[in-house]
């Protein structure tokens, strides 16, 4: 069963335009939540994270926004850049456990279009 | 400081065959995790390692896949013998302390087919 989910395999957005991914969870013990950012032939690189105590976090041009009693959490991109088109993988961990274990979702594939 | 590097970046092999990756952590990261993506689906943990020793090893999906950290340093991943459901990407990833303070830092991956 996966508890990690991005629903949206794919998603277009025009230049300068605001890009919106979306991740849902099934795990309430979760406390802490990331963002990476994959090219094709490369390796997830981390983008951006929030703990579960706050319900935004914000780093230049990405916010990252949790909604835990709908377990829920969305990644804004604003302005988007072309070269901000990869794969977009949300994941989620028990920062208590401390192990550094996280649980991917699929991924969502954002698109800019100059 | 040099990344994560896995080694091969691709490999194909027939089923029944033997294979090994190998990832080299970035210096010093006492952390390192094996994971596998199939067929552009999630990311799914295999192991951890905290220096040559096995953290956690739940997601290693069965006997046919064995992987060692001799010395703490580097890592390899045998699978013997391969199947075809085994193909896919393999990362490797390493930080340097316990805990999502400080993230974890990706290898560009070993593509395994399995023909």
């Amino acid at each position: 069963d996966q508890q990690v989910k991005q629903n949206s395999p794919s998603l277009s957005v025009q230049e300068g335009r605001i890009s919106i991914l979306n991740c849902d969870y099934t795990n309430s013990m979760f406390d802490y939540f990331l963002w990476y950012k994959k090219y094709p032939a490369e390796g997830p690189t981390f983008l951006i994270s929030i703990s579960s105590i706050k319900d935004k976090n914000e780093d230049g041009r990405f916010t990252v926004f949790l909604n835990k009693s709908a377990k829920h959490l969305s990644l804004h991109i604003v302005p988007s850049q072309p070269g901000d088109s990869a794969v977009y993988f949300c994941a989620a961990t028990l920062f208590s456990g401390n192990t550094g274990k996280l649980i991917f979702g699929q991924g969502t594939t954002l698109q800019v279009k100059p | 400081e040099a990344g994560v590097t896995q080694f091969p970046s691709h490999s194909v092999i027939e089923k029944g065959q033997t294979v090994t990756l190998r990832c080299d952590p970035i210096s010093g990261h006492d952390n390192l995790y094996w994971y596998r993506r199939v067929m552009g689906k999630e990311i799914k943990f295999l192991l951890h390692f905290v220096k040559e020793s096995k953290q956690d090893e739940s997601g290693m999906p069965n006997n046919r896949f064995l992987a060692e950290r001799t010395g703490g340093t580097y890592s390899t991943l045998k699978v013997q013998p391969a199947e075809l459901e085994d193909s896919g990407v393999y990362f490797c990833a390493s930080s340097q302390v316990t805990g999502m303070i400080s993230p974890l830092h990706f290898g560009n991956g070993t593509r395994l087919t399995v023909t």
